[in-house]
């Protein structure tokens, strides 16, 4: 079985200002990872996957995330907000065996202000 | 736009009554997916299907239940409602890879009084 923690439920940031939000996750086997993002009143939309190969992975709307397997993180930044940003971010895990059962971390609500 | 289609988006009904949540995966999607949203428990996977089979099992209730139909989509059925089952009832699909990601639907809201 995993388990994901965001050890931040609710992060405020000023626009234009760098973010991170932290993911670590527990899990006996080799798992995939991914970071969701939520807009008010929308379902969950795929920012980026780590799957293999580099740790450092890009995503869409300029988010990235580096994997480290020593320290079981998967966390996630973007160098320079906006209020578009605005939103809940869910790590996720899958593990490699159990096909696509994605177990969620309990979000994190990012707040940009300007 | 997922290409996942949920209805209905708002659902208002009493307790102890039943209802039906439809979802619509998207083109080619074998998969589904339940999830449940609500404030104290977060994102809990309910229930998977692939190709009209339950493929596994998560938090789902007793009073719960789901099928996926020879057109692919799901239906989640929901009985003997409680206040506490009031919460955002997503739905997601994939084409069931290890590595392919989920694509939700924009959830149905659940409101019991």
């Amino acid at each position: 079985a995993q388990s994901v923690t965001q050890l931040d439920s609710q992060v405020p940031v000023f626009e234009e200002a760098p973010v991170e939000l932290r993911c670590n996750y527990s899990s006996s086997v080799s798992v995939y990872l991914f970071w969701y993002v939520q807009y008010p009143n929308q379902g969950l939309q795929l920012l980026l996957k780590y799957l293999s190969g580099s740790t450092l992975v890009k995503g869409i709307n300029g988010f990235e995330a580096e994997f480290n397997k020593s320290q079981t993180s998967f966390h996630l930044r973007k160098p320079s907000v906006h209020i578009s940003d605005t939103a809940e971010y869910f790590c996720a895990v899958s593990g490699k065996a159990a096909g696509n059962k994605l177990t969620f971390g309990g979000g994190t609500r990012v707040l940009v202000k300007p | 736009d997922s290409g996942v289609t949920q209805t209905p988006k708002h659902l208002i009904t009493a307790t102890g009554q039943r209802v039906t949540l439809r979802c619509s995966p998207r083109s080619g999607d074998l998969s589904v997916y339940w999830y449940q949203q609500s404030l104290d428990q977060g994102l809990q996977f309910l229930i998977q299907y692939y190709n009209g089979e339950e493929r596994a099992k998560g938090n789902i209730l007793e009073r719960f239940s789901a099928q996926q139909f020879p057109d692919l989509h799901s239906e989640l059925n929901l009985s003997s409602l409680e206040l506490g089952d009031s919460a955002l009832y997503f739905c997601a699909s994939s084409v069931e890879q290890d590595n392919s990601p989920l694509h939700f639907g924009n959830g149905t809201r659940l409101t019991v009084t």
